[in-house]
């Protein structure tokens, strides 16, 4: 079975532009998280999608937002670039929204803001 | 605020011997407890679990204890090799009120060496 499948793998932009930053979870998994890492703040939680609604958000502002379709694919978009949102952006799934599902992770976007 | 706390950012340990990663939890509603462990250039890799009905749960060289009352869990890893070179994040859940949503330590960076 594939795993959590991540695109692009690298992205670099210029402050003020947007991205759009695409996940595909493992087959009949449901849910997905989206996370950004970054050196000083580890992994913080931005988003989860299950069955194309917002289950929950992190402390991100407006910029960042998101949507899952009815295959379960995911994108999460951010507008107007900063410079501090250089970082490694990973999706995770799970299988559905019963207690103690792991989550997967695919292998990240790098996104470089320059 | 960091509720799940990793105060040693990195561990160096010989090969064969005992690796002991640390982790501190401030939310006494967090009820699922997991391990991740991250090589460069790639997503965390799901290692180990444990729900808060339990207070060990082992899985081959590893085996994690929770504490409840200390608010602290830790990851033994007997005996270590090389291979086990990574980072090692702690995260946390509450799956009544959070769902999906993982809360992760910063990570601590383990190296074994021959």
């Amino acid at each position: 079975k594939a795993g959590v499948t991540q695109t692009p793998r690298y992205l670099i932009k210029t402050r003020g532009q947007q991205v759009t930053l695409s996940c595909s979870p493992i087959s009949g998994h449901r849910s997905v998280s989206w996370y950004q890492q970054t050196p000083g703040q580890g992994l913080q939680f931005l988003f989860e999608y299950f069955s194309e609604t917002q289950r929950n958000k992190g402390n991100f502002p407006g910029r960042f937002s998101g949507r899952q379709f009815s295959n379960s694919r995911s994108e999460m978009n951010v507008s107007t670039l900063e410079l501090g949102d250089s970082a490694l952006y990973l999706c995770a799934s799970s299988l559905d929204d019963r207690p103690y599902n792991e989550q997967f992770f695919g292998p990240g976007t790098r996104l470089t803001v320059l | 605020d960091q509720q799940v706390k990793q105060n040693s950012p990195s561990l160096s340990v010989q090969e064969g011997r005992i690796s002991i990663l640390n982790c501190d939890y401030t939310n006494s509603m967090f009820d699922y407890f997991l391990w991740y462990k991250k090589y460069p250039a790639e997503g965390p890799t799901f290692l180990i679990s444990i729900s808060s009905i339990k207070d060990k749960n082992e899985d081959g060289r590893f085996t994690v204890f929770l504490n409840k009352s200390a608010k602290h869990l830790s990851l033994h890893i007997v005996p270590s090799q090389p291979g086990d070179s990574a980072v090692y994040f702690c995260a946390a859940s509450d799956r009544g009120s959070t769902l999906g949503r993982l809360y992760f330590g910063r990570g601590t960076q383990l190296t074994v060496w021959p």
